[in-house]
Order: structure tokens, then C-alpha cells, then sequence
């Protein structure tokens, strides 16, 4: 069955430090990956996907994340945070056709000043 | 374009009543899709829905159903609510295989 562990539960960086957030999954098959934020009360924003080609993909708000096959991961990476960025990230594997998306557990996003 | 819209947003039910939970998806999509989220399980796959049948289904009871209309806006129903229910139901459109999808703000179910 198709999975995704995101092993950080917590990360706290400090405004402009760069930033790495990890992403493991297990598919049988060339995945979809995606990643996703959600602040506080809100639904989930589509940061960046890769489908296929270039393994280094760029997104929204300065994010890309880079598909290493070999370590079956997609980390997500931003050279320098904003206090904005304090949020919640989850790392998703498209599975199972039909738009199923299998997330994993979450990364909760601190900034310290 | 406005985005996905979901409503109530938040919601109070006492165990054993049912619940329904709407979404309208952006104009256009046609793919609707919902998860369930809580503290402890995470975001969970519920059921997809595209040109009012369901193509897919996660693995909960079968007191979680849905349908989609021919606008397609969606509804799913919660039936005989237990505690364990009471969790964010995200609703996601996205445009037929394109994969990517944009997820509404969610409906917030206690249930006491």
C-alpha cells in the first residue's frame, strides 16, 4: 500500500535560516507528489507537485522540492523563511487513481523572531 | 475564480443524530473529492466524486456516503455520529486526471 512519512513532527527555525522539510514515500509505480500547507484553521494550499521530468520543482512562496527516486524522497526546501511561513505542511503521494492523495502526518512549522 | 466553498463551517451534533456537509467546487471542476482530518489518524481519504459517480473510496464505514449533483456540487452525510467522527471534513475539486487539487477551507464537526 501506497505511504508517506514525513519523519520531522516539529521544526523550529529561526526567520531567514534556510529551511529542509523531509518526505519519504512507497509507491510501486512513478509517483505524483505533492506538497501541501494549511495555517491555522484553514484548508489545505498547494505549494508544488511533480508528476514526471524535471526532478527539481519550484512553487509558490519561493519553495521547490527536489524527486530523488533512489531515496524514494521529496524534500521540501526554502533558502530563507519568513515569519509567514509558520504553518503546518504535509507531503502527499497520488495513489490509487481517481484523485486519491495519501498524506503523511504533518510537519508543524515554527519561526522564531 | 471563486474557490472551493464549504458549508457550515463549523458544527455542533450530539451522538447518534446524521449530518450533511456541502461543498461547492470551482467553476469548472468536476472532480470533488473529501477527507476527513483529526489530531490522531491525520488527513484521511473519504471518496471521490466525478460526473456524479463515485470512482473512489477510502476505507471508512458505511456510515460515510456521499453523492454529487449535476453541478457538481457534493454532499456527504454522516449517519449514527459517534465521538470519533468529530474531525475537519475537507472537500478538494480538481479538473477531471489533472491531479491537482484545490481544497476548500473544511466544516469543523463536534460531536458531544
Amino acid at each position: 500500500a501506497q505511504s508517506v512519512t514525513q519523519p520531522d513532527i516539529h521544526i523550529t527555525v529561526s526567520e531567514g535560516a534556510s529551511l529542509e522539510l523531509r518526505c519519504n514515500y512507497s509507491y510501486g509505480a512513478t509517483p505524483y507528489l505533492f506538497w501541501y500547507v494549511q495555517s491555522p484553521g484553514q484548508g489545505l494550499q498547494l505549494l508544488l507537485k511533480y508528476f514526471s521530468g524535471d526532478t527539481l520543482v519550484q512553487g509558490i512562496k519561493g519553495f521547490e522540492a527536489e524527486f530523488k527516486r533512489s531515496q524514494s524522497s521529496f524534500n521540501l526546501r526554502k533558502p530563507s523563511v519568513h515569519w509567514s511561513d509558520a504553518a503546518e505542511y504535509f507531503c502527499a503521494v497520488g495513489a490509487g487513481g481517481a484523485q486519491k492523495l495519501v498524506f503523511g502526518q504533518g510537519t508543524r512549522l515554527t519561526i522564531n523572531p | 475564480k471563486a474557490g472551493v466553498t464549504q458549508t457550515p463551517r463549523y458544527l455542533i451534533k450530539t451522538r447518534g443524530q446524521q449530518v450533511t456537509l456541502s461543498c461547492s467546487p470551482i467553476s469548472g471542476h468536476r472532480s470533488v473529492s473529501w477527507y476527513q482530518q483529526t489530531p490522531g489518524q491525520g488527513l484521511q481519504f473519504l471518496f471521490e466524486y466525478f460526473s456524479e459517480t463515485q470512482r473512489n473510496k477510502g476505507n471508512f464505514p458505511g456510515r460515510f456516503s456521499g453523492r454529487q449533483f449535476s453541478n457538481s456540487r457534493s454532499e456527504m452525510n454522516v449517519s449514527t455520529l459517534e465521538l470519533g467522527d468529530s474531525a475537519l471534513y475537507l472537500c478538494a475539486s480538481g479538473v477531471a486526471e489533472a491531479w491537482e487539487q484545490y481544497f476548500g477551507p473544511g466544516t469543523r464537526l463536534t460531536v458531544t
